[in-house]
């Protein structure tokens, strides 16, 4: 079964641009979560989404937003882009009783 | 909120030796917890989980106890290969303030691991 998949994985950007990420989960997985990695704050969680619902969300700012279309794929985008958004952006996917979740290999933005 | 944090930012050990990761908590309620594994350039890697109601479990050469009293867990590691090193993560899988079921993981700072020849 494959794995998580993001893209793209690195991106460059300039402050107050806007930037989408893609996330395709495992198969069969309706669960979607996005954290943000940096070297000062760590993995930190953004939201999930199950079925196309946002059930959770972090302490992040409305400029990061996201979305999670029927077949589970999700997408998230951060607005008025700032170079404190420089970071790794991982996605993670789970499914069924399992609630383990499961990382894709992450899309690096750079934002300069 | 809650946090979950590590003893040691790195650790260095001896190729064949065994390793221990030590990561403290502080949710007495937390009920479910999973070590990753990140290496350089990719995204973490799950290692082994525990639930609360386990004080011990073992995988392929790798071991997760959990003591709830003091809020503490360790991954031990046996025969330490040079494949092992990267970062380690522990991360409370908990249930987040929205609806439903939704968890979410809060991370630890991380341990690197680097393996000496």
């Amino acid at each position: 079964k494959a794995g998580v998949t993001q893209t793209p994985r690195y991106l460059i950007k300039t402050r107050g641009q806007q930037v989408t990420l893609s996330c395709s989960p495992i198969s069969g997985h309706r669960s979607v979560s996005w954290y943000q990695q940096t070297p000062g704050q760590g993995l930190q969680f953004l939201f999930e989404y199950f079925s196309e619902t946002q059930r959770n969300k972090g302490n992040f700012p409305g400029r990061f937003s996201g979305r999670q279309f029927s077949n589970s794929r999700s997408e998230m985008n951060v607005s008025t882009l700032e170079l404190g958004d420089s970071a790794l952006y991982l996605c993670a996917s789970s499914g069924g009783n399992q609630e383990t979740q499961y990382f894709g290999p992450g899309t690096r933005l750079l934002v300069l | 909120g809650e946090s979950v944090g590590l003893h040691l930012p790195t650790l260095s050990v001896q190729e064949g030796d065994n390793s221990i990761i030590n990561c403290a908590y502080s949710n007495s309620a937390s009920d479910y917890f999973i070590w990753y594994k990140q290496e350089s350039g990719k995204g973490p890697q799950f290692i082994i989980d525990i639930r609360s109601n386990m004080d011990k479990r073992q995988g392929q050469r790798v071991t997760v106890l959990l003591n709830k009293t003091v809020k503490h867990l360790s991954l031990q590691i046996a025969a330490t290969q040079p494949g092992d090193s990267a970062v380690y993560f522990c991360a409370e899988n908990m249930r987040g303030s929205g609806s439903g079921s939704a968890r979410q993981l809060t991370f630890g700072s991380g341990t690197q691991l680097t393996v000496l020849p």
